[in-house]
């Protein structure tokens, strides 16, 4: 089955730094990559996805990458805000198999 | 607009009694999950359902069952509940890509 990797378990970067975390997939026939932000005593809420088909998208501060080849996908936030420390989940999900694996989350700390 | 909501938020409940957590969708997906979350595990896949009368086992199944007799709830039953079963339960539903979660149910086995 599908296993994903997510590094790092902790970061913690000053208010208007830019954060990154990596995640790596096993599946190749993975097609869909989504980000989820978990506050704390919060439910899992999607913050962005990326397709198979696509390298790179943007929704304002935040931005996802993929690298097919390598099985690795990145979220990017620049320009970090008190209010983006949280939880951060990657994810994938292959084919035609609905069923999301998930990486075991980043601790973001944005420090004012 | 549509939701997804568990019931209850909280339980406590005693070694060896069968708990049933109960999750209803009202976006008409037919593809519905239940992941528990432990400190150091992330979400992990307990059971899932692509549709009505379908289910099938996911990466933490034992202990565990679900049923699926119509499209919007799917409920978890702990047959015998143990202490390893103390964590935050989370249903989900989703489309082929999106997938939103419920409020998560926290349940403490005692």
């Amino acid at each position: 089955g599908e296993n994903v990797e997510q590094h790092p378990s902790t970061l913690s970067v000053q208010e208007g730094d830019s954060a990154v975390i990596k995640c790596t997939y096993s599946d190749s026939a993975s097609n869909y990559f989504p980000w989820y932000k978990q506050e704390l005593g919060k439910r899992p809420q999607l913050i962005i996805d990326i397709r198979s088909n696509v390298g790179e998208k943007k929704d304002q501060r935040i931005a996802v990458t993929l690298n097919k080849t390598a099985k690795h996908f990145s979220l990017h936030i620049t320009e970090t805000q008190p209010e983006d420390s949280a939880v951060y989940f990657c994810a994938a999900k292959g084919g035609s198999n609905y069923k999301l694996t998930f990486g075991k989350g980043t601790l973001l700390t944005v420090n004012p | 607009d549509a939701e997804i909501t568990q019931s209850p938020r909280h339980k406590i409940t005693e070694t060896g009694r069968q708990v049933t957590l109960a999750c209803h969708q009202t976006w008409n997906h037919n593809n519905m999950f239940w992941y528990r979350q432990d400190l150091g595990h992330g979400l992990r896949l307990i059971h899932y359902s692509y549709g009505v009368q379908d289910t099938n086992k996911g990466e933490v199944s034992d202990g565990y069952s679900v049923s699926r007799s119509n499209t919007e709830d799917l409920p978890l039953t702990l047959e015998s509940a143990a202490s390893s079963q103390t964590s935050v339960y989370f249903c989900a539903s989703g489309s082929a890509s999106e997938t939103f979660f419920g409020q998560g149910t926290r349940l403490t086995v005692v």
